[in-house]
């Protein structure tokens, strides 16, 4: 079946640092990819996705792209805020599927000042 | 558009009573995921549906736990008899058939049973 694999957290940071989050999948045919996130208190929210092999998902200087070759979508940022602390998820729906997403374990970012 | 809605935000009960979560998807979606959050297990999906059809129920703990969708616009998550193990963040998801679109979730129902 379908699985995601997620680095293991906690990780910390300090304000600044480049933040590189592993995720990497196995699935049936040809799945979209997700980066979801949690802050304290609320709920998951959509960060970034991509359809298709060497897509890059971008959003609030947030990448991920999308590798087939190695089944990763490594969510990355060049200079992390100490409003980044939070829960990443990464996520996929498989192609055909009935639109079940299966998550990660989820990995705690904490962004020190 | 509002997103999904739930309620309540925060629910304390007693061991034995019965517990009900409640969910508004967002218009136009046909498909609502109710999951569970916890420390220990993560995000667990417990049911989903399709136009109002539970299409997957595997995910439900035990028969204490039951789920409706009696229309589009609304489902119901209950629980009969609560247990202190229940106590979690249930979240509420709501999805379309497009392609690739992901889920928009919820704020969450925090359910403590004491």
């Amino acid at each position: 079946g379908d699985s995601v694999t997620q680095m293991e957290g906690p990780v910390t940071l300090s304000e600044e640092a480049f933040l590189t989050i592993n995720c990497t999948y196995t699935a049936t045919g040809y799945p979209s990819l997700f980066w979801y996130v949690q802050y304290p208190g609320e709920g998951l929210q959509l960060l970034l996705k991509a359809t298709k092999a060497d897509d890059k998902g971008s959003n609030k200087g947030f990448e991920a792209t999308y590798r087939k070759e190695t089944t990763s979508f490594h969510l990355e940022k060049g200079s992390v805020q100490v409003s980044d602390s939070a829960v990443y998820f990464c996520a996929l729906v498989s192609s055909g599927s009935a639109r079940q997403l299966t998550f990660g374990s989820g990995t705690q970012l904490t962004v020190l000042p | 558009d509002a997103g999904v809605i739930q309620s309540p935000r925060h629910e304390v009960t007693e061991m034995g009573q019965e517990v009900t979560l409640r969910c508004k998807p967002i218009s136009g979606h046909d498909y609502l995921f109710w999951y569970r959050q916890t420390m220990m297990r993560g995000l667990e999906l417990l049911i989903y549906f399709n136009n109002n059809v539970p299409i997957d129920d595997s995910g439900m703990p035990e028969d204490r736990f039951s789920a409706k969708m009696p229309n589009a616009s609304f489902s119901t998550l209950k629980i009969q008899p609560s247990e202190p193990r229940d106590s979690a963040v249930y979240f509420c998801a709501s999805s379309t058939q497009t392609a690739n679109y992901g889920y928009t979730f919820g704020s969450g129902t925090r359910l403590t049973v004491v």
